[in-house]
């Protein structure tokens, strides 16, 4: 079983739409987990970290989920801009592992105009 | 402040040969990681080193794949002999500390024929 699942999408969506992804993981170990954003043939870039309190930057609201497991990204008022794909992303923490990050296969995001 | 660089961007070689990766992480930081994404799948760990120790390596696919930092500055990861499954990108990531967000590089894209 894979550390992080995602729905791999496509998402296609209009300018202005608020679109939500989700995705899971399998290890109840405590973890600390993020959003990473890849553009096509780029790195993949750090968009925010992920807490049970949630936690909003601008546009962008990312939550977790300890009890289900769980960990979601809203973006409202989608922009041409924000069309990448999105990798949820977990980091162990403690242990010998720690610092290996755990991607999932990410989730494509098409804004159109 | 110069981000992480990896040489080259692309390599194609046929099967059987020789190549090496090379990465030069941010300046100052201890941490340094191997990853890669085979095509369709999700981007995965190969190694960790701390300054000039390998941390885990226990990402790392068979023993045809042999990873340096010598002097705890920039890494080599040598794949010899080159086999067509190797194909995929190559990401190389620093942090300063191991629980600190990950800067990635661009990338080494790698072709095996």
């Amino acid at each position: 079983r894979k550390e992080v699942e995602q729905d791999p999408g496509p998402f296609n969506v209009p300018e202005g739409a608020t679109v939500a992804f989700n995705c899971t993981y399998s290890n109840s170990a405590s973890q600390s987990f993020f959003w990473y954003r890849q553009d096509c043939r780029k790195e993949p870039k750090l968009l925010m970290s992920v807490y049970s309190s949630g936690n909003e930057d601008g546009r962008f609201t990312a939550q977790l989920n300890r009890a289900s497991q769980y960990i979601s990204l809203l973006i409202r008022d989608s922009k041409l801009s924000d069309s990448a794909t999105y990798l949820c992303v977990a980091l162990k923490v403690g242990g010998s592992t720690l610092g290996r990050l755990y991607f999932g296969r990410g989730t494509q995001l098409t804004v159109w105009p | 402040e110069a981000g992480v660089t990896q040489f080259p961007s692309h390599s194609v070689i046929e099967k059987g040969q020789t190549v090496t990766l090379r990465c030069d992480p941010i300046s100052g930081h201890d941490n340094l990681y191997w990853y890669r994404r085979v095509m369709g799948k999700e981007i995965k760990f190969l190694l960790h080193f701390v300054k000039e120790s390998k941390q885990d390596e226990s990402g790392m696919p068979n023993n045809r794949f042999l990873a340096e930092r010598t002097g705890g500055t920039y890494s080599t990861l040598k794949v010899q002999p080159a086999e067509l499954e190797d194909s995929g990108v190559y990401f190389c990531a620093s942090s300063p500390g191991r629980d600190n967000e990950q800067f990635f590089g661009p990338g080494t894209r790698l072709t095996v024929l």
